[in-house]
Order: C-alpha cells, then structure tokens, then sequence
C-alpha cells in the first residue's frame, strides 16, 4: 500500500521569504501527485499537481519538485504572504485504477508578518 | 456555483441516534468519495463510488452506509452514532475512476457527537 510521511509538522515563516514543505512517499510506482491547501474550517483546495514523468512543476508562486530515486516531493512558495497561512497536504495516487488519494499527514504553515 | 456541496456544515448530535450528510457534485464527475478528517486533520479515505457503483470500502465499522442515487449524489448515513465518529467528513469527486486529474472536495461537514 501507500502511505504519505511529512518531514515537518509546522512551518513558521516571515512574510516576504520562501517556504519549503517537505513530502515522502513509499510506492515506486506512484504515478500522480497534489499539493493540498486547507484552510480553517474549508475542504482542501487543490494548488498544483506534478506526473511522475516530470521532475519540476511551476505555477504562480508555486512549484513542485519530485524526486523518484528518494520517492519524495516537495512544494515551495514564493515570497510567501499571509494568506498562504493554512495546512498543506502532499497526495499520491498509486498506478492502480482503483487506488484512491492518500494524503500525508500535513504541514501547518504560519506566515509572520 | 459550489462544485460540491455537503449538507449540513454542522451537526451536533446524542450518542446513539442516526444521521446522514448529503453531499453533491454538479461537475459531471463520474467518481465521488468520502474521506474522514480526525482532530490532528488527518484525511483518511471511507467510501468511492463510481456512477454509483461502490468501488471502496476500507476498514469502516458497518454503522456507516453510503448510497449513491445517482453519481451526483452521495449521501452518507451513520446508525448509533458513537464518541469516536467526532470528525469533519469531507466528500470528493473525480473526473474518473482513476482519478487521476484529482479530486474535489467539499467544505466539509463537523460532526460532533456527545
């Protein structure tokens, strides 16, 4: 099966730096992965996703790294601002039509202004 | 237009007694899901259906029964609710059964059993 470690459990940042959240992963053959943002009392937004045929993903502000050899990922936030302040959770499908989601336990991420 | 909606936000409920959420997708989605969020916000996947058919059932105690009238509804009923079953019960949907251009989630429904 999978399962979906997290390097650290809280990040605390300064307004204006960049922010790294660390993702692992244990299955090989994973194939798809999300970054999830959670913000108090919402569902999770989807923010970026990365195939595993690729190895850096950007989007605005965002971008994702994945590494297969060490089966982890990555998402970095540019200039971070306030309102990037929510629990982030890395996701992974397996390559098995029927395996569903599994998210990573979360980071919570507190931007210092 | 809310993607997919959940009713109700809230619920606060008796041990024992039974309750359902309702959950809705009005983006032609073919799969749809409910996951269990518990106190320290760990997402942990229940139920998947696909155009109605259940296609996941993990380890849930059988006091938990989802139906799926059509696959733009999946509703989700709880018979003799217990202390533990306290959590946010989010649903999702997919394109497809594969998932694979992720999932969509709900606001969430907060279920607080005493």
């Amino acid at each position: 099966g999978e399962s979906v470690g997290l390097h650290l459990p809280t990040l605390s940042v300064q307004e204006g730096d960049n922010s790294i959240i660390n993702c692992a992963y244990s299955n090989s053959a994973s194939d798809y992965f999300i970054w999830y943002k959670q913000e108090s009392g919402k569902g999770p937004q989807f923010i970026i996703d990365i195939r595993s045929n690729m190895d850096k993903r950007q989007g605005q502000r965002v971008t994702v790294l994945l590494n297969k050899t060490v089966k982890h990922l990555s998402l970095q936030i540019a200039a971070t601002q306030p309102g990037d302040s929510a629990v982030y959770f890395c996701a992974v499908l397996g390559p098995s039509g029927n395996t569903p989601l599994v998210f990573g336990k979360g980071t919570r991420l507190s931007v210092i202004a | 237009d809310t993607a997919v909606s959940q009713t109700p936000k809230y619920l606060v409920t008796q041990m024992g007694n039974d309750k359902s959420i309702k959950c809705e997708q009005n983006l032609g989605h073919d799969t749809m899901y409910w996951y269990k969020q518990d106190s320290k916000k760990f997402l942990k996947i229940m139920f998947s259906y696909n155009n109605k058919e259940l296609i996941i059932n993990e380890t849930v105690p059988n006091r938990f029964s989802p139906k799926s009238p059509d696959k733009a509804h999946l509703n989700l009923h709880i018979n003799s609710l217990e202390l533990g079953d306290s959590a946010v019960y989010f649903c999702a949907s997919s394109q497809d059964q594969r998932g694979g251009y992720g999932y969509t989630f709900g606001s969430g429904t907060r279920l607080t059993v005493v």
